[in-house]
C-alpha cells in the first residue's frame, strides 16, 4: 500500500515533442503529488506538485494531471528541450513524508 | 524556498568507521528529514529530525545504524555508523518550505565505503 509506481523507467523524446511520465499509487490518505527533476551530481529539485483536489496543473511547459479516482498522476513535459534531459521522480505522500517513484531517465534529443 | 548546505559533498571512508553529514539551512524550518538515494536507485526516507526530541525513523532504518541530532531549527545531522559497502550511497537532507509543504533537497552526499 505503500508504493508509488512509475512508469516508463527511461524515455527518449525528439526536440519539441511531448514527455509524458506516468505514476500510480495505492494510498489513498496520501494528499500531495510532487515531481522532481535531478540532474547527476545534483540533489532532486522540486518541479511542479498537485494536490487531489484539482485535475490539472500546469506552469509554463509542465503540466500534472491528477486522476484520483484511478490514484493515477502524470508529468507532460509540452515542447520538450535537450536541457530537459534528467532523470524525473514523482512523489506521493502527507506530511512531508513521501514516498518516490523508481525514476523515469528522459532523453531530448536535439 | 530555502538555500540548504551539506556537508561534506562526497566521501570515501574505510568500512567500520562512521562518518557524520552535516545539514544547514538559511532560514528556520519545523521539519528536517534524511533520504537515502542508492546508485541509481530511488530516495527512500530514512528518518524524520525533530528538534529537541529523538528523531523517527522507517521501517528499516534504526538508530544505532543512523543516529541523527537537531540542536535547532536550522541544523541536523546524519551519522552512518559502522559502515560498509552496501551504505555506499546520496545522502540527502530536505526541508519543508512553507504553508504549501513544499519539500526541498540539499546537494547530497556522496558517500563510497572501500
Amino acid at each position: 500500500q505503500q508504493q508509488v509506481k512509475q512508469s516508463p523507467q527511461s524515455l527518449i523524446v525528439q526536440k519539441g515533442g511531448i514527455s509524458i511520465i506516468n505514476c500510480a499509487y495505492e494510498n489513498t490518505a496520501f494528499d500531495y503529488f510532487p515531481w522532481y527533476q535531478q540532474f547527476p551530481g545534483k540533489g532532486p529539485a522540486l518541479l511542479i506538485a498537485i494536490r487531489p483536489d484539482v485535475s490539472e496543473k500546469k506552469e509554463g511547459r509542465f503540466t500534472i494531471s491528477f486522476n484520483k479516482s484511478a490514484k493515477q498522476f502524470s508529468l507532460h513535459i509540452m515542447d520538450s528541450q535537450p536541457g530537459d534531459s534528467a532523470t524525473y521522480f514523482c512523489a506521493a505522500g502527507t506530511q512531508m513524508k513521501y514516498i518516490f517513484g523508481t525514476g523515469t531517465r528522459l532523453k531530448v534529443l536535439a | 524556498s530555502a538555500v540548504i548546505s551539506q556537508k561534506p559533498s562526497r566521501d570515501i571512508c574505510q568500512r567500520g568507521t562512521s562518518l557524520t553529514i552535516q545539514c544547514q539551512v538559511d532560514s528556520q524550518v519545523t521539519m528536517m528529514f534524511w533520504y537515502r538515494q542508492q546508485p541509481g536507485q530511488s530516495l527512500t526516507l530514512i528518518a524524520t529530525a525533530n528538534q529537541g526530541s529523538e528523531a523517527t525513523y522507517e521501517s528499516g532504518f534504526v538508530i544505532d545504524k543512523f543516529p541523527i541530532s537537531r540542536p535547532n531549527l536550522t541544523f541536523s545531522t546524519l551519522t552512518v555508523s559502522n559502515m560498509s559497502p552496501e551504505d555506499s550511497s546520496i545522502y540527502l537532507c530536505s526541508v519543508e518550505v512553507g504553508m504549501n509543504t513544499e519539500a526541498f533537497f540539499g546537494q547530497g552526499t556522496r558517500l563510497t565505503v572501500v
